[in-house]
């Protein structure tokens, strides 16, 4: 069936380090792809999304790129802030799943 | 305005007993979902409403159960609580549409003693 994998954490940078969290995706159909952000005690908010091949999705300062050919939709961040510490979900959806199925999960943390 | 809204926000209750968490969206959405968290944040589809049909039962124990009065709300009834059942549920709307993002709600986070 239609799964993500994603890098396990726990990740742990300084302020204004580069981040990359890999996703890589198992999918029937032609998926789209999301990364979601939880903050602490809070719910999950779309972070960005990408739904066909070589797309970007792009907000915050965090960018993934849709890679149809590595099934991969790596997130990046140039340089991040203690803000950013959250936990990092990468998801998709087919148009055969009305579900979103996610990964694991990736914590990071973000110290001065 | 909350766009996706479920109530009660923490629920502490003893084994046994029998408990209801309710989800309310806003949105226009034709589908609905709950999911678990656990404790290592493993989020796990549980089911899904799509115009008040039910279409995703992921091996749920049958304690559980789903109801949903109207495309807008999606309530999720508990019977005979046990300790495993600890966790945060989120509810969650969408459209149909493989394209478009799920909301989630802020969740409910249960804990059976």
């Amino acid at each position: 069936g239609d799964s993500v994998t994603q890098m396990e954490g726990p990740v742990t940078l300084s302020e204004e380090a580069f981040l990359t969290i890999n996703c890589t995706y198992t999918a029937t159909g032609y998926p789209s792809l999301f990364w979601y952000v939880q903050y602490p005690g809070e719910g999950l908010q779309l972070l960005l999304k990408a739904t066909k091949a070589d797309d970007k999705g792009s907000n915050k300062g965090f960018e993934a790129t849709y890679r149809k050919e590595t099934t991969s939709f790596h997130l990046e961040k140039g340089s991040v802030q203690v803000s950013d510490s959250a936990v990092y979900f990468c998801a998709l959806r087919t148009y055969n799943n009305n579900d979103m199925r996610f990964g694991a999960g990736t914590r990071l943390t973000v110290k001065p | 305005d909350t766009a996706v809204s479920q109530t009660p926000k923490y629920l502490v209750t003893q084994m046994g007993n029998d408990k209801s968490i309710k989800c309310e969206q806003n949105l226009g959405h034709d589908t609905m979902y709950w999911y678990k968290q656990d404790s290592k944040k493993f989020l796990k589809i549980m089911f899904s409403y799509n115009n008040k049909e039910l279409i995703i039962n992921e091996t749920v124990p049958n304690r559980f159960s789903p109801k949903s009065p109207d495309k807008a709300h999606l309530n999720l009834h508990i019977n005979s609580l046990e300790l495993g059942d600890s966790a945060v549920y989120f509810c969650a709307s969408s459209q149909a549409n493989r394209v478009t993002e799920a909301f989630f709600g802020q969740g409910t986070r249960l804990t059976v003693v």
